[in-house]
């Protein structure tokens, strides 16, 4: 099992770009999560879904959208990057929501300039 | 909101020093607390704690849960340089769709 993938690993925008992280997991777990991670801080929560069709918004989800078509995708979309979406983004899945323990990607590092 | 408070910040240390970290949480509903550690990348799975009182160990790291103190710690005994990362404290809670939330994490860095 490669677990969870996320591409690219780095990325710099400029202001106002667009763009899609993308996470992929194949331990066919029904939870998917979204977080982004600031210098000197813990995980904060953007978005997350409870399964294919389902997605609910976490502590931070302002300028972010997420959708899941199906069980193994869930994309993160940034519509109009700002400076305070620079962070590492880091996806993770989970097979019942917290009763297992969530399984990370490497990170995406975003940078926006 | 539930909120996770960490301490300390950072911690430096001697290899074969013992440490202790510490976690407490304000939460609804509370379920499990959960201890990852953080080295360059993602975050890797340590403890899932659900019972108070209940001390969880791999190899030389430890942890237990006082849910009348709504707090944890995360023993490391005889630390060496590769346990150096930041270790992050999550709460699990039972309201809505079982969301981590997590604290700041502790820095710990463990000179030769």
């Amino acid at each position: 099992n490669a677990g969870v993938t996320q591409t690219p690993k780095f990325r710099i925008l400029k202001i106002g770009q667009s763009m899609t992280l993308q996470c992929t997991q194949d331990m066919n777990h029904n939870y998917m999560y979204w977080y982004r991670q600031d210098p000197g801080m813990g995980l904060k929560l953007i978005y997350y879904s409870v399964g294919a069709g389902i997605t609910d918004k976490g502590e931070v989800p302002n300028g972010y959208n997420v959708s899941r078509s199906t069980t193994e995708d869930f994309p993160l979309r940034l519509e109009l990057a700002a400076p305070s979406q620079t962070s590492v983004y880091f996806c993770a899945s989970s097979y019942r929501g917290g009763k297992n323990e969530q399984y990370f990607g490497p990170g995406t590092r975003l940078t926006v300039t | 909101e539930d909120k996770v408070v960490q301490s300390p910040l950072s911690l430096v240390v001697h290899e074969g020093d013992t440490v202790t970290l510490n976690c407490s949480y304000e939460v609804t509903n509370f379920r499990s607390l959960l201890w990852y550690k953080q080295e360059k990348k993602a975050p890797t799975f340590l403890f899932m704690l659900t019972s108070s009182g209940i001390e969880k160990k791999s190899g030389r790291l430890s942890s237990i849960l006082d849910k009348k103190e709504l707090s944890s710690i995360l023993n490391i005994t005889a630390t060496q340089t590769g346990d150096s990362a930041i270790y992050l404290c999550a709460d699990l809670s039972n309201f809505g769709n079982e969301k981590l939330t997590f604290g700041t994490g502790t820095r710990l860095t463990i000179i030769p």
